[in-house]
């Protein structure tokens, strides 16, 4: 079946501007989390949505939101950009039936600010 | 607060020899472990998990071993394999305590980069 497809792959923004990342989960996974990697910080939770609803959120300001719609895709927004943003975002999905904590990650979606 | 630690940032071994990985935590909430395994230029892949029930669990060549007391956690390769050069990341949720409703919350280590020389 379909791995976790998210997109764009690369993307260039410039300090001040807003991105939005798509992430369409595994069929049938209805949790979806978001994570930063940064070569300094690691991977860093995000935020979750479980049929639609944020279920955990991490420690990130405001600036970084998201959205999941009826069919389990996800989005993520981050407004007002700044250098430190770069980073890899990650989009993971769950379901019950595949363990707990048990992940499958797309490639993610490597932001670049200028 | 760096609640999940992996101190070693790279680890170099042979061929058919046994690769260890540690990871340290310090929040005592964690009840359920995993491991982690990246390629570049992938998302990171499911390797073995381990709850805080257990001290050892096991599956195929790749052995899981808790020590709650220690707050250690640690990731045996045996043998190695030139394929299973990546990056290894431990992971800590306490998914037990939130009663199945963070299937997605972890807290990952900085990642060790494991090298196996053919």
């Amino acid at each position: 079946k379909a791995g976790v497809t998210q997109t764009p792959r690369y993307l260039i923004k410039t300090r001040g501007q807003q991105v939005t990342l798509s992430c369409s989960p595994i069929s049938g996974h209805r949790s979806v989390s978001w994570y930063q990697q940064t070569p300094g910080q690691g991977l860093q939770f995000l935020f979750e949505y479980f049929s639609e609803t944020q279920r955990n959120k991490g420690n990130f300001p405001g600036r970084f939101s998201g959205r999941q719609f009826s069919n389990s895709r996800s989005e993520m927004n981050v407004s007002t950009l700044e250098l430190g943003d770069s980073a890899l975002y990650l989009c993971a999905s769950s379901s019950t039936g595949s363990g707990a904590n048990v992940l499958t990650f797309g490639a993610g979606s490597r932001l670049t600010v200028l | 607060d760096q609640q999940v630690k992996q101190n070693s940032p790279s680890l170099s071994v042979q061929e058919g020899r046994i690769s260890i990985l540690n990871c340290d935590y310090t929040n005592s909430m964690f009840d359920y472990f995993l491991w982690y395994k990246k390629y570049p230029a992938e998302g990171p892949t499911f390797l073995i998990s381990i709850s805080s029930i257990k001290d050892k669990n096991e599956d195929g060549r790749f052995t899981v071993f808790l020590n709650k007391s220690a707050k250690h956690l640690s990731l045996h390769i045996v043998p190695s394999q030139p394929g299973d050069s990546a990056v290894y990341f431990c992971a800590a949720s306490a998914f037990l305590r939130a009663g199945g409703t963070s299937y997605g919350k972890l807290t990952f280590g900085q990642g060790t980069i494991l090298t196996v020389h053919p």
